[in-house]
């Protein structure tokens, strides 16, 4: 059975840094891009980035770039998800999703507020 | 980036009725490797969202077959041949042809 089992996230003050991180179980991870999606309160999905399965090239969206940094650890089965220079519209829930959108980690929130 | 037009943007239906969803792309949403990377997503209240159909077309494992999918290049459409309960919530079209990668606003299927 595929698993997504995401931690992290929380309260962080507007400026500050934080790191989500996605355990991946039930499939050959290291095959597969993997994506970061996320949605605003009360709001629609927004895509953030996506990491290759063994090239490890990545894509961010504009409102992300040179903020936030995909990163992946095959021998761990392990995605993450570096966030600096935070700010109070990145506060969302982020999802773990799977490289064809056919499985999604539970979510974790992020909550950027002083 | 591509936009993703849903219509309509709220439905509400009863049940053991139709359903039906339109999403149109700025673009057309075929890759040069042929194949047309436009999914399907639904999302229950509280849950993360669960894919219906890749490709177009391609039913995702365990999607009950009242629900269909079709369209082409750049107009697609989702429908639901009755609509059951637990069918509420919000869908989506995502392409995943470009980057960005880029969804529909949603449309809100509930109960009337």
């Amino acid at each position: 059975e595929v698993q997504l089992l995401q931690s992290g996230g929380g309260l962080v003050e507007p400026g500050g840094s934080l790191r989500l991180s996605c355990a991946a179980s039930g499939f050959t991870f290291s095959r597969y891009a993997m994506n970061w999606v996320r949605q605003g309160p009360g709001k629609g999905l927004e895509w953030v980035s996506i990491i290759g399965g063994t090239s490890g090239d990545t894509e961010s969206a504009d409102s992300v770039k040179d903020r936030f940094t995909i990163s992946r650890d095959n021998s761990k089965n392990m995605l993450y998800l570096q966030m600096n220079s935070l700010r109070v519209e990145d506060t969302a829930v982020y999802y773990c999703v799977g490289d064809g959108y056919d499985y999604w980690g539970q979510g974790t929130l992020v909550t950027v507020s002083s | 980036d591509v936009v993703m037009t849903q219509t309509p943007l709220s439905s509400p239906v009863t049940l053991g009725q139709p359903a039906s969803i339109s999403c149109r792309s700025s673009q057309s949403l075929v890759h040069s490797d042929g194949n047309t990377y436009l999914s399907w997503l639904h999302q229950r209240p509280g849950q993360p969202p669960r894919l219906l159909f890749y490709k177009i077309s391609n039913r995702f494992s365990g999607v009950p077959d009242r629900f269909s999918a079709g369209g082409a290049g750049t107009d697609f459409t989702l429908k639901i041949s009755k609509v059951e309960a637990e069918d509420v919530g919000v869908y989506y079209c995502m392409q995943a042809t470009q980057f960005p990668r880029t969804f529909g606003q949603g449309t809100k299927v509930e109960i009337k």
